[in-house]
C-alpha cells in the first residue's frame, strides 16, 4: 500500500528559528512529491519535486528530494508567526487512470511563537 | 489570481439526507478532483474527473457518492444518504492539464460537512 509519513507531527518554535520538516514515502511508482501549506482551509502549493538532489527555493523556504532514500525535507529559515500552519506532503504515483491523484501524509503542525 | 470556489463553506445535515457540495473550478481547467479530510486525519483522495466522466475513484467513493459537471462551470459532489462518518472537510481541486511539472493543482477552500 502506498504510504506517506511526515515527522514531526507537531512543532513549536520561536520566531527566527530554523525548522526542518520531514516526509518519507513508499510508493510503487513514484512521479513527484509536493509540499502544501494549509492555514485555515485550502492547501496552498509550495513546491513540486521530481528529481533527486535539486533544491527548490522560495524566499525562506526550501525543499529537496532524495529518491534513493525515499524522503524529502522542507526547510524554513528565520521563521515568522505567519509560517504557523499545517505543512502537507503529498506524493503523486505514476498514473494508470488518466489523472494524477495525490497521496497525502498526516501533515506537520507548525506553531511559531512571537 | 484565479480561484477554485466552493459553496457552501459549512453545511449541517441530518443523517440520511442527501447533500450536494458545489465547486466552480478555474475556467480553463479540464481535470477535477474531490478530496476529503476527516478532522485530525489525512487528506484523502475521493475521485478524479475528466471529459465528463470519472477517471479514478477511491474505495471511499462508493455508490452513495456521485459527481457531475452539469453545466460546464460547476462540478458537484452528491452524497445520497449521509452517514455520521461522512462528516469531514471536502476539498475540490482542478488543473489545466493532467500533470503540471512545476505546479500542483489548485484547491478550493473547502466545505465543512457536519452530519448530525
Amino acid at each position: 500500500e502506498d504510504k506517506v509519513v511526515q515527522s514531526p507531527l507537531s512543532l513549536v518554535v520561536h520566531e527566527g528559528d530554523t525548522v526542518t520538516l520531514n516526509c518519507s514515502y513508499e510508493v510503487t511508482n513514484f512521479r513527484s512529491l509536493l509540499w502544501y501549506k494549509q492555514e485555515k482551509k485550502a492547501p496552498t502549493f509550495l513546491f513540486m519535486l521530481t528529481s533527486s538532489g535539486i533544491e527548490k527555493k522560495s524566499g525562506r523556504l526550501s525543499s529537496i528530494l532524495d529518491k534513493k532514500e525515499l524522503f524529502s525535507i522542507l526547510n524554513i529559515t528565520a521563521t515568522q508567526t505567519g509560517d504557523s500552519a499545517i505543512y502537507l506532503c503529498a506524493v503523486v504515483p505514476l498514473f494508470t487512470s488518466g489523472t494524477y491523484k495525490y497521496i497525502f501524509g498526516t501533515g506537520t503542525r507548525l506553531k511559531v511563537l512571537a | 489570481e484565479p480561484e477554485v470556489t466552493q459553496t457552501p463553506s459549512h453545511q449541517v445535515t441530518q443523517m440520511g439526507q442527501e447533500v450536494i457540495l458545489r465547486c466552480v473550478p478555474i475556467s480553463n481547467h479540464l481535470y477535477f478532483y474531490w478530496y476529503r479530510q476527516i478532522l485530525g486525519q489525512k487528506v484523502e483522495f475521493l475521485v478524479s474527473f475528466y471529459n465528463n466522466e470519472i477517471s479514478e475513484k477511491s474505495e471511499i467513493f462508493d455508490d452513495q457518492f456521485s459527481v457531475e459537471r452539469p453545466d460546464g462551470s460547476n462540478f458537484t459532489l452528491k452524497i445520497r444518504s449521509t452517514k455520521l462518518e461522512d462528516s469531514a472537510m471536502y476539498f475540490c481541486a482542478s488543473s489545466v492539464r493532467v500533470f503540471l511539472f512545476n505546479y500542483g493543482y489548485t484547491f478550493g477552500s473547502g466545505t465543512r460537512l457536519t452530519v448530525v
